[in-house]
């Protein structure tokens, strides 16, 4: 079975600073990786997606992830974040091959940019 | 057009009432999905359909009857519901420029908050 773990529940940073969100998933099979944002009252957003490949992905908004086999992480990282990024992040992981189309989330990290 | 609309956008309703959620893609998607979020946690699947057909229901109560009328509308019947099942109800479509209906990006839609009194 498949499962993702968000190691931070909350993440404080101040504005301009970096900032890494960490995932780890485990899987005996190939996967999909996700990192989706919700913002408050709102539906998920897709901000970037392995699926294979190149391993560093870079998405909207400026993020970027690192899919890194070995330790089967998908750390989200951007260099300098902005008080719009605070939002709910959410990493997913589903099969890469025989997909029935289940998603499996992480629990979230809620991303607090400060002034 | 890239977007999964759904409404309406608030319902409140009663534990006798029966309700209708309305999804809608006009994507070309053959894979929609319902999902359950209460706050401060991640989206739970509850159905999946394919080429209009149902191929998950992850063991939900029957007081929600999912319906997949064509290929760009998916509804979620609500009948008898309980306090516990006030949440946000997301609805998510996905297919690949293959025509694999399980490709893995799903997109969202807003969502339909929903409060049983």
């Amino acid at each position: 079975a498949q499962s993702v773990t968000q190691l931070d529940s909350q993440v404080p940073v101040f504005e301009e600073a970096p900032v890494e969100l960490r995932c780890n998933y485990s899987s005996s099979v190939s996967v999909y990786l996700f990192w989706y944002v919700q913002y408050p009252n709102q539906g998920l957003q897709l901000l970037l997606k392995y699926l294979s490949g190149s391993t560093l992905v870079k998405g909207i908004n400026g993020f970027e992830a690192e899919f890194n086999k070995s330790q089967t992480s998908f750390h989200l990282r951007k260099p300098s974040v902005h008080i719009s990024d605070t939002a709910e992040y959410f990493c997913a992981v589903t099969r890469g091959s025989g997909n029935t189309g289940k998603l499996i989330f992480g629990q979230g990290t809620t991303l607090q940019v400060k002034p | 057009d890239t977007e999964v609309t759904q409404t309406p956008k608030h319902l409140v309703m009663g534990m006798t009432n029966k309700k209708s959620l309305k999804c809608e893609q006009h994507m070309g998607h053959r894979a929609m999905y319902w999902y359950k979020q209460k706050a401060k946690k991640p989206p739970e699947l509850m159905f999946v359909y394919s080429y209009e057909k149902l191929s998950i229901n992850e063991s939900v109560p029957s007081r929600f009857s999912p319906e997949c009328p064509n290929s760009s509308l998916l509804n979620l019947h609500l009948h008898a519901l309980q306090p516990e099942d006030s949440a946000l109800y997301l609805c998510a479509s996905s297919q690949d420029s293959s025509g694999r209906a399980f490709f893995a990006e799903q997109f969202f839609g807003p969502g339909t908050r929903l409060t049983v009194l």
